[in-house]
This record gives structure tokens, sequence and C-alpha cells, in this order.
């Protein structure tokens, strides 16, 4: 069974332009949640989406947004890119129910120049 | 607020000698995952507990987690090189799949 794919891998881009990266979860799951990963700030929650609606937020600006398909495919959109956006962005995937198991992607390594 | 603190942030030792990674909270989670992750990849699951006490052996790794479900222990007995990553616990709660996660334990296992 194929597990989360992220596309994609690497994206360098500069201050003020947008980006858009892609999580494919795995086969069945229906609840996609993203995670950006900084060495100062660890790993942090943006948002979780499920059956095409956004069940949870973090603490992000709304200059980062996000939607998912009917498919459950999941896009997360940033905006007006800054340098501190330089992450790795990290994709879950998990079947749904509360609390359930979370599966991540490789990851996407965001570069802001 | 990091309301998962993992100790120690950093862990050297030689193979074959035992090593415990601590994940501490002052909130009570109704499930706890562990992850292990490498350079430039995304975090691989490893296990997760939900019962208060419960305890977990995966080969040489044994999971422990609170009466309380505030806290967690992550033990590895007999170290190898294999074992050299980024260890990070997480917690969720029963309202959606939102994980908060510790930061990190970083172990090097030299052989």
């Amino acid at each position: 069974k194929a597990g989360v794919t992220q596309t994609p891998r690497y994206l360098i881009k500069t201050r003020g332009q947008q980006v858009t990266l892609s999580c494919s979860p795995i086969s069945g799951h229906r609840s996609v949640s993203w995670y950006q990963q900084t060495p100062g700030q660890g790993l942090q929650f943006l948002f979780e989406y499920f059956s095409e609606t956004q069940r949870n937020k973090g603490n992000f600006p709304g200059r980062f947004s996000g939607r998912q398909f009917s498919n459950s495919r999941s896009e997360m959109n940033v905006s007006t890119l800054e340098l501190g956006d330089s992450a790795l962005y990290l994709c879950a995937s998990s079947w749904g129910g509360l609390g359930t198991e979370a599966f991540f992607g490789q990851g996407t390594r965001l570069t802001v120049v | 607020t990091q309301l998962l603190e993992q100790s120690p942030q950093f862990l050297s030792i030689q193979e074959g000698e035992n090593l415990t990674v601590y994940c501490n909270s002052s909130s009570v989670f109704s499930s706890l995952q562990w992850y292990r992750q490498e350079p430039g990849e995304g975090p691989v699951l490893l296990v997760t507990v939900v019962t208060g006490g419960e305890v977990k052996k995966l080969k040489r790794l044994t999971f422990q987690f609170g009466d309380a479900r505030k806290d967690s222990s992550l033990h590895i007995t007999a170290a190898q090189p294999g074992d050299t990553g980024l260890y990070l616990c997480a917690g969720g709660r029963a309202a959606g799949n939102k994980l908060t996660f510790g930061g990190g334990t970083r172990v090097l296992v030299k052989p």
C-alpha cells in the first residue's frame, strides 16, 4: 500500500512570491494535517482537513491556507513568502477517527531567498 | 508554549549501551505517539500508546505511558548505530487529529 506522497520535494522561491504544496494521503485515509518544521520551533501544527472541511487550525497567519479535494488529496498555499517561511513542510495522513495514528510524508523543503 | 517537554535534548552513546528518552507534560493526552526522524525525511511512526500505565515493546524498544496520561518514556536496550535519529513524542487529544509535538531528542549511537 502506497504511503503519503508529497510534491515537490524541494522548492526555492523568492520573497513575496506564493507557493502551493501538494499531499496525497494513504488510500482510504480521509484526514490530512499539515505541519511546519524548523530548527528553532520544531514541528508546529498548521491545519487539518477532514472530508474537504478544515477541522482544526494552528496559530499561523492567514498567509497560510489549505484545501482538500473529494479524493482526499490536499494542497497548502503560502502567499507573500517571507524568509522565515523557509522550513520542511510535512503532511500527515490518518483515517480520520479522533486521536488516530498519523503517518507522515517525506516533506517538502521550502527555501525562501 | 511547549506543552510537551522532551529530555534530554541530545544523547550520544556507544553501541551496546542503553538509553531512555522522556516526554513530559502538564496536560492530559488521549494518546501519545513516538516517531523517529532522519535528516531530510518525514517522521516515521514507531508506536502509539493510549491507556494510562500501558507498556509496549517493539524488539529492543520499550514504550511506557504514565498512569495519568501526561508523560511517556522510550527505552532502547543495547542501542545500535541504526537507532541514530531524532526521536519525537507527540500527544493527541480527543478533539480532532491535531498533534502536539515535543522538541525532540537527538540520539547518536557510535559504533
